[in-house]
């Protein structure tokens, strides 16, 4: 156990709807990341918060979006999907700041499933 | 930039035979280096890391990686496969992008252990 949650485990949905993946990290973790695993992209980096604020982004599509409460859990938030955004969707935290190594912590990911 | 080529995206091994998972790096500043193992419908979990300390780098289950500068290489191994070694192995790099630090991935190398 990573001790990263994630919610739902299980997402199906049809083209054109939105859906909020959850993701809460360790305890202790100001840096969240979200990844996006398919099998023809292979194992992408989305974007990265730390501490509430937005600090790194990747091949994050327009459609999509991505926030950090206060309380350092995570939402990403996918809009007017298509069938090509089935993927599996991985939150990941680390401590963050200076004493960050860049070892990862991982949920056991969202699966998407668009219809 | 960083980056990461595994080569090799599906190893076949017989059971006690030696693992040898290649992954060789690109970066313009000495590397952070991780290596992931992924089962089955689960997160990815650690096997090791390289933080510029010793070069040799042992990890969990047995395994562990070299980190060759003159090659660019950071191989994973393990002398004897087990049936539980069976998952995707992904090679990865930290990267510096202003402030933030993230893991870029390989593309990954599925193992079979064969009996």
């Amino acid at each position: 156990d990573s001790g990263v949650t994630q919610t739902p485990k299980h997402l199906i949905t049809a083209t054109g709807q939105r859906v909020t993946l959850r993701c809460s990290p360790r305890s202790g973790d100001l840096s969240v990341y979200w990844y996006q695993q398919s099998l023809d992209q292979g194992l992408q980096f989305l974007i990265q918060y730390y501490n509430g604020e937005e600090r790194a982004k990747g091949n994050i599509l327009e459609r999509f979006s991505a926030q950090q409460f206060p309380d350092l859990h995570s939402e990403l938030n996918l809009s007017s999907l298509e069938l090509g955004d089935s993927a599996l969707y991985f939150c990941a935290s680390s401590i963050g700041g200076g004493a960050n190594t860049g070892e990862l912590f991982f949920g056991e990911g969202s699966r998407l499933t668009v219809l | 930039a960083q980056s990461v080529t595994q080569l090799g995206s599906h190893v076949s091994v017989s059971e006690g035979a030696l693992v040898l998972l290649r992954c060789n790096y690109s970066s313009s500043v000495p590397p952070y280096l991780f290596w992931y193992v992924q089962y089955p419908n689960q997160g990815l979990q650690l096997l090791l890391k390289y933080t510029s300390a010793a070069t040799l780098v042992k990890g969990i289950n047995g395994f562990e990686a070299e980190f060759k500068k003159s090659e660019t290489s950071f191989h994973l191994t393990k002398p004897s496969a087990h049936m539980s070694d069976a998952a995707e192995y992904f090679c990865a790099v930290r990267t510096l992008s202003g402030s933030a630090r993230q893991l870029t991935f390989g593309s990954g190398t599925q193992l079979t252990v064969l009996p």
